[in-house]
């Protein structure tokens, strides 16, 4: 199976600040998907197909890369995004998914 | 509004099974694949499975095809996902999510159902 490696595991952002987030994979996939998870909550669609954004997600998230490699960048860091994110793949069965990064509000 | 719906906490004694539900609502219930995944506490999410409700055809991870079975009642839209020989592992919380098909992405996912094992 397809693993994903997310880094950083955690990190602190400042209001304002740009956030990137990164999710590299054992084996080329051909789209990345990125959830987003607060508290005990079940986890939102933030982006699909790599880059495209989920119903109602701000434009401030942002999705890229190709193969191996993709991230997912918030332009300037909002209180409401402190959150885990995961990304995951569905390539190759059993879709797997990052262990996710812990992104908190500094 | 599309809306999954899942039972309430369960509690189950080793070595014992147990089923929770996934009612769907708001949309049509064949049209739609129904993806289970593992949560435990403090960890990651995992896959373990999916059920196309219209065939009643399952695929599996490996790891779950002796531990979660996948049904689904369309009179009442809602899909189950049966746990058996429950160990202290399968402490963890259960979410349905669908998707347009496998392999395609969850763009609705259930409230979870924590499950734990304890004598």
């Amino acid at each position: 199976e397809i693993v994903l490696t997310q880094s950083p595991t955690t990190m602190a952002a400042s209001p304002g600040e740009k956030v990137t987030l990164t999710c590299l994979a054992s084996s080329s996939v051909n789209y990345m998907y990125w959830y987003q998870q607060k508290s005990s909550a079940s986890p939102k669609l933030l982006i699909y197909y790599t880059s495209i954004l989920a119903s109602g997600v701000p434009d401030r998230f942002s999705g890229s890369g190709s193969g191996t490699s993709y991230s997912l960048t918030i332009s300037s860091m909002e209180a409401e995004d402190a959150a885990i994110y995961y990304c995951l793949q569905l390539t190759s069965t059993p879709p797997t998914f990052g262990g996710g990064t812990k992104l908190e509000l500094k | 509004e599309v809306q999954l719906q899942q039972s309430g906490p369960e509690v189950g004694r080793p070595g014992s099974s147990v089923k929770i539900s996934c009612k769907a609502s708001g949309y049509t219930f064949t049209d739609y694949v129904m993806n289970w995944v593992k949560q435990s506490p403090g960890q990651g999410l995992e896959w373990i499975g999916w059920i196309d409700p219209e065939y009643g055809s399952t695929d599996y991870a490996e790891k779950f095809k002796k531990k979660a079975t996948l049904t689904a009642d369309t009179s009442s839209s809602t899909a189950y996902i049966q746990l058996s020989s429950l160990t202290s592992e399968d402490t963890a919380t259960y979410f349905c999510a669908r998707s347009v098909g496998n392999n395609y992405y969850f763009d609705y996912w259930g409230q979870g159902v924590m499950v734990t094992v304890s004598s």
